[in-house]
């Protein structure tokens, strides 16, 4: 069965720092693309990051580029979102999600259950 | 980026009620059109990837149409589980976006 579990997330000052990771089980995670989305409370989804599954390729929305940084490590079957620079906006739910196989850029067939982060003074 | 326009935003409908759900894309995307249901607290679901194609253990009730800059989600026979939020999101780019969300409540 294929799980992602995300951990990480809490309270933090604006400012500070946070790191999240997405432990994955139940395939073959070095195959896989993976993203990381996120969920502003009472909105909805905005897609922030992209890695492949070597983790040469990788992109960001705009307004987390220079302060978050997308990276994975295929031995320990983890992906992970270091955050810097927080601010009140990126307090949010934020999701992992596997890309479908087989696609230049694929649907997300599974996510985790989501890690909440909150950036308040 | 690609911008991706849902309507409407909120509907009301009833049990066996026929809906419909679109979405606009800012630019021809082909048909990289994919189809979430999010239920409040929980993680987004794949119901249709590729504009038409129903993904695995979705119920048939669902399908997807379009190709260029339209879409439609349709449920034929709106269930009590289907009263959810429904998003758009376009994969023909490396930055993927995500539709507005329509939310579905019951009559």
């Amino acid at each position: 069965e294929v799980q992602l579990v995300e951990s990480g997330g809490g309270l933090v000052h604006p400012g500070g720092s946070l790191r999240l990771s997405c432990a994955a089980s139940g395939f073959i995670f070095s195959s896989y693309e993976m993203n990381w989305v996120r969920q502003a409370p009472g909105k909805g989804l905005e897609w922030i990051s992209y890695i492949s599954n070597s983790g040469s390729t990788i992109y960001y929305t705009d307004s987390v580029k220079g302060r978050f940084t997308i990276s994975r490590d295929n031995a320990k079957k983890s992906l992970y979102l270091q955050m810097n620079s927080l601010r009140a906006e990126d307090t949010a739910v934020y999701y992992c999600a596997r890309e479908a196989g087989g696609y230049s850029y694929g649907p997300y067939d599974y996510w985790g259950q989501g890690t909440l982060v909150t950036v308040s003074s | 980026d690609i911008q991706m326009t849902q309507s409407p935003s909120s509907l009301s409908a009833s049990v066996g009620d026929r809906v419909t759900i679109t979405c606009r894309a800012s630019q021809s995307i082909s048909s990289y059109l994919n189809w979430y249901q999010q239920k409040p607290g929980k993680a987004p679901k794949l119901l249709i990837y590729a504009a038409s194609s129903l993904q695995s253990g979705v119920p048939s009730r669902f399908s997807g149409s379009g190709s260029g800059t339209d879409f439609t989600l349709t449920i034929s026979s709106l269930q009590r589980e289907d009263f959810a939020t429904y998003y758009c999101q376009q994969s023909y780019s490396s930055s993927a976006t995500f539709g507005g969300g329509t939310k579905v409540e019951i009559k």
